[in-house]
C-alpha cells in the first residue's frame, strides 16, 4: 500500500454526463499527477497540480480539468463525456523539492466506463 | 519528444528461470530518470527499480537489476529466480524531473508453474 487513496474504485456513466474523481495524497506530499490508462496500455499523462495550480499538461482536452486543495488532495473532472473516456484514471503523489531519485506513489486507479 | 519503447507484448518464463525485458527510450536531456513499473491485477503501480541517468552502475533491487545503456537508451530489467508472484504487467517509464511520467505500452509478463 502506497497512502495514496482513489474514489470510487469503479464508476459507470451515460454518454454526456459529468464525473469526479477523487484523490488523497500520501502524507507529506505536495504533488499530484492524474494519468489515463486504456485498456492494454501504458498510462498517459493528463495533467500535474502543484501548490493549488496546474503545473503541467498533456494532450487532454480543456474537459478535462482538476482541482488541488490546500490539503493537497486532488479532484479530476471530466465534462460531456464519451465513449473514449473509458479507462482506468490513475492517480500518483510525489514530494517536489526532495531529492531527485524519490519516486511518485500511484493508487489503485477509478475504473470509469462510460456507456 | 520524449518517447518510451517496449517491443515485447507479453513473455513467459518458467518458475526459477530468468528473464529480461526491454525497454528503449529517446530524449535530448542529460539528466532524466528510468523506472520500471510492475502492475499486477490489482492495478496499483508498484515500483520495481530506478536508475538516474547520471550514475554508471546499474541498479539492483533483490532479484531485479537492470542494464543500462545510456549512448544506446536501452533500459532492460532482467528478473532472476522468477516466482508465480512476478505474474503481471511491466511498464517502462521515463521521466526528466518533472514527475511527468512517460510510459512504454507494457509488457504482460507469466510465470509458468
Amino acid at each position: 500500500e502506497t497512502g495514496v487513496t482513489q474514489s470510487p474504485t469503479h464508476l459507470i456513466k451515460t454518454r454526456g454526463q459529468q464525473v469526479t474523481l477523487r484523490c488523497s495524497s500520501q502524507s507529506g506530499h505536495n504533488t499530484v499527477s492524474w494519468y489515463q490508462q486504456a485498456l492494454g496500455q501504458g498510462p498517459q499523462f493528463i495533467f500535474q497540480y502543484y501548490r493549488e495550480e496546474e503545473n503541467g499538461r498533456g494532450n487532454f482536452p480543456p474537459r478535462f480539468s482538476g482541482l488541488q486543495f490546500p490539503n493537497y488532495s486532488s479532484e479530476l473532472n471530466v465534462n460531456a463525456l464519451e465513449l473514449d473516456d473509458s479507462a482506468l484514471y490513475l492517480c500518483a503523489s510525489s514530494l517536489v523539492g526532495s531529492p531527485m531519485n524519490t519516486e511518485a506513489f500511484f493508487g489503485q486507479g477509478t475504473r470509469l466506463t462510460v456507456v | 519528444a520524449q518517447t518510451v519503447t517496449q517491443s515485447q507484448p507479453e513473455m513467459s518464463v518458467q518458475e526459477a528461470e530468468t528473464v529480461t525485458l526491454s525497454c528503449t527510450y529517446d530524449t535530448s536531456e542529460n539528466n532524466y530518470y528510468l523506472f520500471w513499473y510492475k502492475q499486477p491485477p490489482s492495478r496499483q503501480m508498484i515500483l520495481v527499480i530506478r536508475q538516474e541517468a547520471y550514475k554508471q552502475q546499474n541498479a539492483t533491487e533483490n532479484r531485479f537489476s537492470v542494464n543500462f545503456q545510456k549512448a544506446a537508451k536501452s533500459f532492460s530489467l532482467k528478473i532472476s529466480d522468477s516466482q508465480l508472484g512476478d505474474t503481471a504487467m511491466y511498464f517502462c517509464a521515463f521521466t526528466s524531473g518533472t514527475y511527468k511520467y512517460i510510459f512504454g505500452t507494457g509488457t504482460r509478463l507469466k510465470v509458468l508453474a
